[in-house]
């Protein structure tokens, strides 16, 4: 199993473009997660997934919007980027949910600066 | 919202326990204690997670305090790949804005 994979790993944008970063895991799970960590900060939900075609805001949902067709992928679209949005981003997925933390595995993070 | 709170960094020698501390005095009945760790530029890695009994698994231990208000992870036998942020979560039911704070930064030292 390759676990969760994130593309792509790096990427620098001027603001106002647009992109989308991929996330894919081949692990069966239905739950999946958007996170991004600010430097030298914790991390911070964006949006999650509780199975395909259902989707709930996080913490920090404003300036991107996720879709979920597929079990396996959880794609997040930055639209009109910010340098605020300048940070690392995780995706991750969870088997369980006993509880919402419950054992979660993380992706590599692709690391995106807006300029 | 039950909150942890863990010392900002601590050292640990090569070979020996790691006793990291996390206070979580307003926690629920049903609510997990989590412990995840972030090696630099690496994604979160999962350790361990227990609700009231201790928990041991091929990484670490996790001991709770009978009121449930702190626990302790145990890393028996520190090594240097060991050096890593981590963080203590208390986990909700549902979401309810997870707490994933800036954790404990622990140094393994040779």
């Amino acid at each position: 199993n390759a676990g969760v994979t994130q593309t792509p790993k790096f990427r620098i944008l001027k603001i106002g473009q647009s992109m989308t970063l991929q996330c894919t895991q081949d692990m069966n799970h239905n739950y999946m997660y958007w996170y991004r960590q600010d430097p030298g900060m914790g991390l911070k939900l964006i949006y999650y997934s509780v199975g395909a075609g259902i989707t709930d805001k996080g913490e920090v949902p404003n300036g991107y919007n996720v879709s979920r067709s597929t079990t396996e992928d959880f794609p997040l679209r930055l639209e009109l980027a910010a340098p605020s949005q300048t940070s690392v981003y995780f995706c991750a997925s969870s088997k369980t949910r006993r509880s919402f933390m419950d054992e979660q595995y993380f992706g590599p993070g692709t690391r995106l600066t807006v300029t | 919202d039950a909150k942890t709170t863990q010392p900002t960094s601590m050292d640990c020698a090569e070979g020996r326990a790691a006793n990291l501390p996390c206070n979580h005095s307003t926690i629920s009945g049903n609510e997990y204690v989590y412990w995840y760790r972030q090696i630099h530029s690496q994604g979160p890695q999962y350790i361990i997670h227990g609700l009231k009994n201790n928990e041991t698994n091929e990484m670490a231990s996790l001991i709770i305090t009978e009121d449930r208000k702190s626990s302790t992870l145990i890393l028996p036998h520190a090594t240097l790949r060991d050096t890593a942020v981590y963080y203590c979560i208390v986990g909700k039911t549902s979401y309810d804005k997870v707490i994933f704070g800036p954790g404990t930064s622990l140094s393994v030292i040779p």
